[in-house]
Parts: structure tokens; C-alpha cells; sequence
């Protein structure tokens, strides 16, 4: 059974910085990762969909890469807004498994 | 528009009746759909795995008598929480995928 797992499990920043989340997975060979956000009591929102042939897609201030051979995806969210505190989530989509998430806080 | 249409988005049911939720997939046909729950301030933990035509997976501790899963159409889930309690609110929320995952809207269930 898959694993995943998010680093940090929170992360409050001031506005403006840059930041990253982690997303480890326990079986590089995955089919799919997917990043999403989601606002509290709200549902789930796609940020980027990374195929398995792909090492990063970009979309905006978001970048998100891919490292089966370690195991490893990461966000980079550029010049964070306070817009962006939410809780972030990353799945992978063999078997469609959640990692705990992590809640980020942008301060004005 | 929406890809998956997730429907009550909020049910209130006293103690021992059943729900049921839909999930619709609109714009490919999903022969797999999933059903989650989620607790406040946790992420979303996978119930079962839907499968068209036949019975569903349940991952471990799920109790399968007590949430029944039919997926009767490549298009439609559905979830019925059979004699409901007040531990069995939550927000259920389901997914179809094909290379990405799609998911509803999600169900608010509060059981009074």
C-alpha cells in the first residue's frame, strides 16, 4: 500500500516569501501525482497534475516537481499572498491516497 | 463546469435513519470511483474504491454493512450511510479519475 507523507505539517510565513512543501511516497512507481488546496470546510481544488513521464509543471507562481527515483514531489510557491493560506494536499493517483497535508498560513 | 457532481452538499438525519449520497461522473465514463472521509483539521482518508458492475474495496476498518457502495452505471456512485449515528458525521467526499483526479463537491453529514 502506498505511503505519503507532507512535510511540514504547517507553515506560517510572512507575505512575500517563497516557500516549499513536500510530498514523499513510499513506491516511485507511481502513475500520476496531483497537488490540490483546500479551504477550510470547502472541497478540493487542482492545482497541477504531474504525470508520471514528467518532472515539473508550472502554472503561475506554482511550480511542482517530480522525483520518482526518491520518492519525492515538491510546491514551490512563489511570492506567497495572503490568498494562498489554505491547506495543501498531495495524492497519488495509482491508488488514490492523501497525504496528511500541510496548512499554510500567509500573513499580511 | 463541473466534472463530478457530488449531491446533497449537506444532509442533517436523526439517529438511525440512512443517507445516501450521489456522485456523478459528467464527462467520461468512470468504471472506478472513490469515496472518501474527512474529519476537521485531517486530511482525506479513503474509504472504499467503487467499482462498476461489481462490489466495492474497502480499505481496512471500513465497515462495509454499515456504508454501502453501489455503482450501477459508469457514470454514478453512490454512498448510503445505513443507520446513521451522531459518530458518523463528517464530510464525505468522492472522486472519478481518469489521468487526473476529479473530485466532488463533497457531503456535509451531521447526525443529530
Amino acid at each position: 500500500k502506498q505511503e505519503v507523507t507532507q512535510i511540514p505539517a504547517a507553515l506560517s510565513v510572512p507575505e512575500g516569501e517563497n516557500l516549499v512543501l513536500n510530498c514523499s511516497f513510499t513506491d516511485s512507481a507511481i502513475y500520476n501525482l496531483q497537488w490540490f488546496r483546500q479551504d477550510p470546510g470547502k472541497g478540493l481544488t487542482s492545482l497541477l497534475l504531474i504525470q508520471s513521464s514528467q518532472r515539473e509543471q508550472t502554472s503561475g507562481r506554482l511550480n511542482a516537481s517530480l522525483d520518482k527515483s526518491s520518492g519525492r514531489s515538491t510546491l514551490y510557491i512563489a511570492a506567497s499572498q495572503p490568498g494562498d493560506s489554505a491547506t495543501y494536499l498531495c495524492a497519488v493517483l495509482n491508488d488514490m491516497r492523501f497525504g496528511a497535508g500541510t496548512r499554510l498560513t500567509v500573513k499580511p | 463546469g463541473a466534472v463530478v457532481s457530488q449531491h446533497p452538499s449537506w444532509v442533517i438525519c436523526k439517529s438511525g435513519t440512512s443517507v445516501k449520497i450521489e456522485c456523478r461522473s459528467l464527462d467520461f465514463q468512470a468504471t472506478t470511483m472513490f469515496w472518501y472521509r474527512q474529519f476537521p483539521k485531517q486530511s482525506l482518508m479513503l474509504m472504499a474504491t467503487s467499482n462498476e458492475g461489481s462490489k466495492a474495496t474497502y480499505e481496512q476498518g471500513v465497515e462495509k454493512d454499515k456504508f454501502l457502495i453501489n455503482h450501477a452505471s459508469l457514470t454514478l456512485s453512490t454512498l448510503t450511510v445505513t443507520s446513521a449515528h451522531p459518530e458518523d458525521s463528517s464530510f464525505y467526499i468522492c472522486s472519478a479519475r481518469n489521468r487526473e483526479a476529479f473530485f466532488g463537491q463533497g457531503t456535509r453529514l451531521t447526525v443529530v
